[in-house]
């Protein structure tokens, strides 16, 4: 089964600071990857996804995520983080064509 | 354009009673999913529908589990004779099917369950 592995569970960072959330998957010939985001007491939303294509995906917020097949890793950035984001992030992995297996989730705290 | 709803956002029960949730996707996605998500975990597949076809159900928790969607539109997930250890949120997701599209899941609010 895929799966992946967020290797953070919590990241603590100052505004306008930069910030990289990891993320590594299991390998696999076809591989489905997205980050999705979960403000305090509101649903998930889907933050970015790579299915194919150019392996740099950006959100419009500011966020990006490179797919890395040699290193396994499907990493999320943001240059300068705002307080509004934080947030609990989780990285996901489409398996077995319809499942999404989700990591355990990042809590980004983002402090003045 | 309305987005997943949940029905309800919230729901208190006591143990050994049957709790029934609601989901209505979004209109043209007919495809649509359940997870579980306990506290500081991701969330957990459950069991899926394409229309009114549930096409995978094996990982439902127990058999005291199961989901419908009779007409292809809204779905309902049944627990029946709950223990402590259901409490948790329930999310409800949806997508369009055709390529990737399939992969891209929308998710509701979510319906947090404690039971006591």
């Amino acid at each position: 089964a895929q799966s992946v592995t967020q290797l953070d569970s919590q990241v603590p960072v100052f505004e306008e600071a930069p910030v990289e959330l990891r993320c590594n998957y299991s390998s696999s010939v076809s591989v489905y990857l997205f980050w999705y985001v979960q403000y305090p007491n509101q649903g998930l939303q889907l933050l970015l996804k790579y299915l194919s294509g150019s392996t740099l995906v950006e959100s419009i917020n500011g966020f990006e995520a490179e797919f890395n097949k040699s290193q396994t890793s499907f990493h999320l950035r943001k240059p300068s983080v705002h307080i509004s984001d934080t947030a609990e992030y989780f990285c996901a992995v489409i398996d077995s064509g319809y499942a999404l297996n989700f990591g355990k989730g990042t809590s980004l705290l983002v402090t003045p | 354009d309305t987005g997943v709803s949940q029905d309800p956002r919230h729901k208190i029960t006591k143990r050994g009673q049957n709790v029934t949730f609601r989901c209505d996707p979004i209109s043209e996605h007919n495809r649509l999913y359940w997870y579980r998500q306990t506290l500081g975990q991701g969330p957990e597949f459950l069991t899926y529908f394409q229309n009114e076809a549930q096409l995978e159900k094996s990982r439902l928790l127990s058999d005291r589990f199961s989901a419908e969607r009779p007409k292809g539109s809204f779905s309902t997930l049944e627990i029946q004779r709950t223990e402590q250890g259901d409490s948790a949120m329930y999310l409800c997701a949806s997508s369009s099917f055709g390529g990737t599209y399939s992969y891209e899941q929308y998710f509701g609010p979510g319906t947090r369950l404690t039971v006591t």
